[in-house]
This record gives C-alpha cells, structure tokens and sequence, in this order.
C-alpha cells in the first residue's frame, strides 16, 4: 500500500489568511491525488482532483498542486466556512489511501 | 447529479455479518465510467477505503479487509451493497457508499459523490 503522511495535524489560524496543507507519498502517484474538506458530521467534499484541477461549485481560494511525491492544498484568504478538516487520497493504485487529516482550528 | 443513501441495521452483534445497501438516485447504476465504493471511518479517526464495484460487477477490495469483504450491485433496484462477516469491535464505525468516474484510460477516480454516512457499532 501507498502510505501518506500529512501535515500539519493541526493548523490554527485566523479568518483572511493564507494555509497551506502538506501530503507526501511513499512512492510516485503522478497525479492521481485529490482532496477533500469534511465538517463534523457530514460527509466528506471533493474540492479538487488531479493534484490542482478544482472540482465544480468550489471557491477559487482553495488550489493544488504538486506530482510524483508531493503535494499541496493552499486555501487563500480563509473564509468561516474553510474552518474544518482537510483529507488528501491517493488514486493511483489500490488499496485508495487518505491521509491522516489535518484540522483547521480558529485561532 | 448523482445522489447516494446508505440503509442497514445500525447495530451488528460481534462475529455476525454487517450488511448495508446504497441506494443510487439521479442517474443509472449502469452508467459507464462510474464505479461504486465503500468507506468508513471510526469515530475521531481518518478515512479508510473498503473497496469497489463497477457495473459489470468487477471488484477491487481493501487487502487488509478482503477475506471478510464482499460488495455486489443490484442493477435492476439500481443499487449496490456492501457484506463484511466477524465483525468486531474494530467494524463500528460511520460507513459512507461512495461514487466517481474515472476521467482517463487508468480507470482509477476520485469521489465526487457520497451518502450521507450510517453509523454502525459491532457490540453485544
């Protein structure tokens, strides 16, 4: 299996800043990498897929990037919604992994 | 736009088997480039993938779940459901049924669509 290791665990910040959310692979995953935005109690959110492409209906803040190894989820200008916790998967081969997941706090 | 909900018992009595349907609104189980998957996640805890299904009823599960994994889909009641036998303690946990397309010949996908979750707890 391909394991992930994400970073920070826990990220505080303040509304109108700019984060950014780490996630290494273990091996190569070109770049099969999405991310995902989940509030408690609700299902996970795809915000973007391909390493950068930004799933439909999401704010143009969040953005990606990164191949091979690593890669970045950056939200600019943090807005009240953002405040939750941040999944990166690997799809590029099975088993799917996720990482750890990193949860954005109000500072 | 492709809608997912989950159904099953919430509580499931330890080495018994877990047994949960999800239901596909919006669009045909049988649409090609769609694969259908199932993922929980322990309560306070991170995301694991089970496995999926595709509609020819190919499959591809989780290693570390795969001897007591079974998913199938039922394409005339256009759904798709998910089996795990002995459970434990370690099975409860919210289960999501998930869905995605892939976008180019690797055949693998992301998840754009998921169920609401269904919480079920292994106990006696």
């Amino acid at each position: 299996a391909i394991w992930m290791t994400q970073s920070p665990s826990l990220l505080s910040a303040s509304t109108g800043d700019r984060v950014t959310i780490s996630c290494r692979m273990s091996q190569g995953i070109s770049s099969y990498l999405a991310w995902y935005q989940q509030k408690p109690g609700k299902a996970p959110e795809l915000l973007i897929y391909a390493a950068s492409t930004l799933q439909s209906g999401v704010p143009s803040r969040f953005s990606g990037s990164g191949s091979g190894t690593d890669f970045t989820l950056t939200i600019s200008c943090l807005q009240s919604e953002d405040f939750a916790t941040y999944y990166c998967q690997q799809y590029y081969s099975f088993p799917y992994t996720f990482g750890q997941g990193t949860k954005l706090e109000i500072k | 736009q492709v809608q997912l909900q989950e159904s099953g018992p919430g509580l499931v009595k330890p080495s018994q088997t877990l047994s949960l349907t999800c239901t596909v609104s919006g669009g045909s189980i049988s649409s090609g480039s769609y694969y259908w998957s199932w993922i929980r996640q322990p309560a306070g805890k991170g995301l694991e993938w089970i496995g999926r299904i595709y509609t020819s009823g190919s499959t591809n599960y989780n290693p570390s779940l795969k001897s007591r994994v079974t998913i199938s889909v039922d394409t005339s009641k256009n759904q798709f459901s998910l089996k795990l036998s002995s459970v434990t303690a370690a099975d409860t946990a919210v289960y999501y049924c998930a869905s995605g397309y892939y976008y180019d010949s690797s055949g693998h996908q992301p998840y754009p669509y998921w169920g609401q979750g269904t919480l079920v707890t292994v106990s006696s």
